[in-house]
């Protein structure tokens, strides 16, 4: 598609499981970002990947939480032993990087909205 | 580091109306890009408008204007003639060069009808 593509649209999963997030970026776009959004709330930087290598992992809360990215291309998110304030809904965002004309612009997927009961 | 600061938590308009949503941020960087992002129920952040730091005249994408005042760090939205179609979450982002989009806490519109 011609969009960032995101899946699951929706999980519910208990606590304790594991979960993956995928994010299918823009094709070209070398850059790609994950952010978290908690209900009503503003967006929470994650991680950062320019092609496969993560300059900036700063916003990941635990060392529960990691994400790779390979070809760079597809991402996953992992959250292991899921917490129940590890609900929330998971962005992901690509772009264009410095040196490819950059804009500056990021495109959106429409988000994994993770439930953890 | 950079922030982004967004005081206003929620703001109304009428249909048809101005509204001005407001954005400070702060940033040691001189290059730099701005923006203001709509996020839907739908959950798809959708970007408005983008403002380039170097750049002294205001962006403008139809009824979406910005007042940037790069001295004071301000970077508020203008949205003219407000169609019931603006009511969304407003996200205020600075993105230094090369480096992550940081984003405010947002600001909920309101459009009444």
């Amino acid at each position: 598609g011609a969009g960032v593509s995101q899946s699951p649209s929706n999980k519910v999963t208990e606590k304790g499981k594991d979960v993956e997030l995928r994010c299918d970026p823009i094709s070209g776009h070398t850059a790609l970002y994950w952010y978290r959004q908690s209900l009503g709330q503003g967006l929470e930087f994650l991680i950062y990947f320019q092609g496969n290598s993560a300059p900036d992992k700063s916003g990941l809360p635990s060392d529960r939480f990691s994400a790779e990215r390979t070809g760079g291309s597809v991402s996953t998110l992992t959250i292991q032993r899921t917490q129940q304030e590890d609900s929330a809904v998971y962005l992901c965002a690509s772009s264009l990087s410095p040196g490819q004309g950059v804009t500056g612009e990021l495109f959106f997927g429409e988000g994994s909205r993770l439930t953890v009961l | 580091a950079q922030t982004v600061t967004q005081s206003q938590p929620e703001m109304s308009v009428q249909e048809a109306e101005t509204v001005t949503l407001s954005c400070t941020y702060d940033t040691s960087e001189s290059d730099y890009y701005l923006f203001w992002y709509k996020q839907p129920p739908s959950r798809q952040m959708i970007l408005v408008i983008r403002q380039e730091a170097y750049k002294q005249q205001n962006a403008t994408e139809n009824r979406f204007s910005v007042n940037f005042q790069k001295a004071a760090k301000s970077f508020s939205l203008k949205i003219s003639d407000s169609q019931l179609g603006d009511a969304a979450m407003y996200f205020c982002a600075s993105m230094e060069y090369g480096n992550k989009l940081v984003f405010g806490a947002g600001t909920i519109l309101r459009v009444k009808s």
